[in-house]
């Protein structure tokens, strides 16, 4: 069974202090990692799907990374408008459909 | 435009009742999936449609149904509500795989199901 584990569960963060979210999973055969980001009270909102070991994705100041056992978040010189909970997923080439698994996801706070 | 939206936002009632939860995506796709997120935040997958065909049927008592009368459409009925179900329930779509580069899944807003 597909298994996605997520740390930290919390991050407070100054504005501007770089940091990083781990994202570490277990699957028969990867079909794609995804990160989304959620608000509270809101729908997740998808944010990079990384397919293969060595993918690197950027989008303003988040960056995805992928192993072949991992994937990393990283927020680079973070605003408070990057406070929210990350959200990490997996498909498994084992799973039906497009079946995602989703990890328990970091709440970060970005304070000004 | 809505890409994707539950009706209704929130969802109070007693113990034992019947409730719906409607759902409907104006992307043209083809997918469609019901999500619950428990007070711990875990979103877990519950079914998936694919052209009003279930595709995927996890572990869910039978009390929950879905029904898709069209592929725009797909909603959620729940027998006999217990305290247990009390959770946000998220409706979500995509298109077929390899239609999407990113196998994107769209997220609705959110039914927040209180059972008391």
């Amino acid at each position: 069974e597909d298994q996605v584990t997520q740390s930290p569960e919390a991050l407070r963060l100054q504005e501007g202090e770089s940091s990083s979210l781990n994202c570490s999973y277990t699957v028969s055969g990867l079909r794609g990692l995804f990160w989304y980001r959620q608000d509270p009270g809101k729908g997740p909102e998808f944010l990079f799907t990384l397919y293969s070991a060595g993918e690197e994705k950027e989008k303003e100041r988040l960056k995805a990374t992928l192993t072949k056992k991992e994937s990393f978040l990283h927020i680079t010189a973070p605003k408070p408008e990057d406070s929210a909970t990350y959200l990490c997923a997996v498909a498994g080439i084992k799973a039906a459909g497009n079946k995602l698994t989703f990890g328990g996801g970091t709440r970060v706070l970005v304070k000004p | 435009d809505t890409a994707v939206s539950q009706t209704p936002k929130y969802l109070v009632t007693q113990m034992g009742n019947d409730k719906s939860i409607k759902c409907e995506q104006n992307l043209g796709h083809d997918t469609m999936y019901w999500y619950k997120q428990d007070s711990k935040k875990f979103l877990k997958i519950m079914f998936s449609y694919n052209n009003k065909e279930l595709i995927i049927n996890e572990t869910v008592p039978n009390r929950f149904s879905p029904k898709s009368p069209d592929k725009a459409h797909l909603n959620l009925h729940i027998n006999s509500l217990e305290l247990g179900d009390s959770a946000v329930y998220f409706c979500a779509s995509s298109s077929l795989p390899g239609r999407d580069p990113n196998n994107e899944q769209f997220f609705g807003p959110g039914t927040r199901l209180t059972v008391l």
